[in-house]
């Protein structure tokens, strides 16, 4: 079972969609999460963390369940420049080390 | 443009070539890392500097080498590649090990023939 699982992808959505990303973890003494984005051939940027109690930044909305080892992203009203490729990211272990999903391609069309 | 700063862009090198890959940041931070990330894969962390000690290396072959001459720079020396190892290589720092976010480089094309 790889460490960190995401939806397939790719999303194609039209604007003004709501889309949402999924993502599992299997190590459970994990601590932190984040999703990243990485648009086509540039290099990865932090999107957001996610905490338990949910957190909110504009347009997107993460939430963490810890007890089922899951992990959400929700994108409402979705813009042409939300296009990218959206990384799941877990911090495990005592060096903090960060494992990458394999990310989920969004394309939002005109 | 990035904080980090990946050069060169592209390189392509035969399998005989020694080459190296440099990163620099001068943001003050303290941890620096490598990543590889294969196309359409996720990055894979390679190596981990802290406080220009390596902290962290995933296994990863003898070919790499990576080096930390003081607390802005960061190279990754390469010597006997094989195709397999063509990627895009990546540098990050943070401000300390484990912190966010890591500022990525653009990184590095590599292309080994």
């Amino acid at each position: 079972r790889k460490e960190v699982e995401q939806d397939p992808g790719p999303f194609n959505v039209p604007e003004g969609a709501t889309v949402a990303f999924n993502c599992t973890y299997s190590n459970s003494a994990s601590q932190s999460f984040f999703w990243y984005r990485q648009d086509c051939r540039k290099e990865p940027k932090l999107l957001m963390s996610v905490y338990s109690s949910g957190n909110e930044d504009g347009r997107f909305t993460a939430q963490l369940n810890r007890a089922s080892q899951y992990i959400s992203l929700l994108i409402r009203d979705s813009k042409l420049s939300d296009s990218a490729t959206y990384l799941c990211v877990v911090e495990s272990g005592s060096a903090r080390q960060l494992t990458f999903g394999s990310g989920t391609q969004l394309t939002v069309l005109p | 443009d990035t904080e980090v700063t990946q050069t060169p862009k592209h390189l392509v090198m035969g399998m005989t070539n020694k080459k190296s890959l440099k990163c620099e940041q001068h943001m003050g931070h303290r941890a620096m890392y490598w990543y590889k990330q294969k196309a359409k894969k996720p990055p894979e962390l390679m190596f981990v500097y802290s406080y220009e000690k390596l902290s962290i290396n995933e296994s990863v072959p003898s070919r790499f080498s990576p080096e930390c001459p003081n607390s802005s720079l960061l190279n990754l020396h390469l010597h006997a590649l094989q195709p397999e190892d063509s990627a895009l290589y990546l540098c990050a720092s943070s401000q300390d090990p484990g912190d966010q976010p890591q500022h990525f480089g653009d990184g590095t094309r590599l292309s080994i023939l």
